[in-house]
């Protein structure tokens, strides 16, 4: 069974702190990994990570992946309450390795807030 | 552009009544996936469809069924609802299959 294990699943930080969310995986076929913030309603997405040692930056916002080792981080410098949010961490894989099918496992989320 | 639309927003159902929920994308993505989020579960697919004309089974399948009406349109109907069904659904949709999606603004669904 595939799993997606989120850490931490909360923190409390004030504006200014970085922050580090971890993800981590154990999946056959692995394909990508996603990130997404969820603030109130639908998440949105962030980042897509196919290869390991790339990173990937958006702003204050980057990840990087390492295959290896099966886990992700993300990674928000200069944090602003408007970083508040659940950060969701999904990984796409191949139902079977001879298949055509995709599957789609989402982690618990790690509930980011922000102090001012 | 609306992007994705899900109706209705809100709706509470009796245990064994049926109900359609609606999605619609006008982004002429080629998938469209539904998903329930329960609290400490995280987000879990139900079903998706990579494309027009075919629907697969996600993570949590049963006691639902989809229609992939054409290509902006995918609904999920739950044929006698359960207290079990009590969730927040959320339709996505995207340009491939589980590329970068782009989610609806959910239904909280209440079964008593």
């Amino acid at each position: 069974e595939d799993k997606v294990v989120q850490s931490p699943l909360s923190l409390v930080v004030h504006e200014g702190d970085t922050v580090t969310l971890n993800c981590s995986y154990e999946v056959t076929n692995f394909r990508s990994l996603l990130w997404y913030k969820q603030e109130k309603k639908a998440p949105t997405f962030l980042f897509m990570l196919t290869s390991s040692g790339i990173e990937k930056k958006s702003g204050r916002l980057s990840s990087i992946l390492d295959k290896k080792e099966l886990f992700s981080i993300l990674n928000i410098t200069a944090t602003q309450t408007g970083d508040s949010a659940i950060y969701l961490c999904a990984v796409e894989a191949k139902r079977d390795s001879g298949g055509s099918n995709y599957k789609l496992t989402f982690g618990k989320g790690t509930l980011l807030t922000v102090n001012p | 552009n609306a992007g994705v639309t899900q109706t209705p927003k809100f709706q509470v159902l009796k245990t064994g009544q049926s109900m359609t929920l609606q999605c619609a994308q006008d982004m002429n993505h080629n998938s469209m996936y539904w998903y329930r989020q329960d609290p400490g579960m995280g987000l879990r697919l139900i079903y998706y469809s990579a494309s027009e004309g075919t629907t697969d089974k996600g993570e949590v399948p049963n006691g639902y069924n989809v229609s992939r009406l054409n290509k902006r349109e995918f609904s999920l109907r739950l044929e006698s609802a359960a207290p079990s069904q009590t969730s927040v659904y959320f339709c996505a949709s995207s340009e491939f299959s589980f590329y970068e999606q782009y989610f609806g603004p959910g239904t909280r669904l209440t079964v008593t």
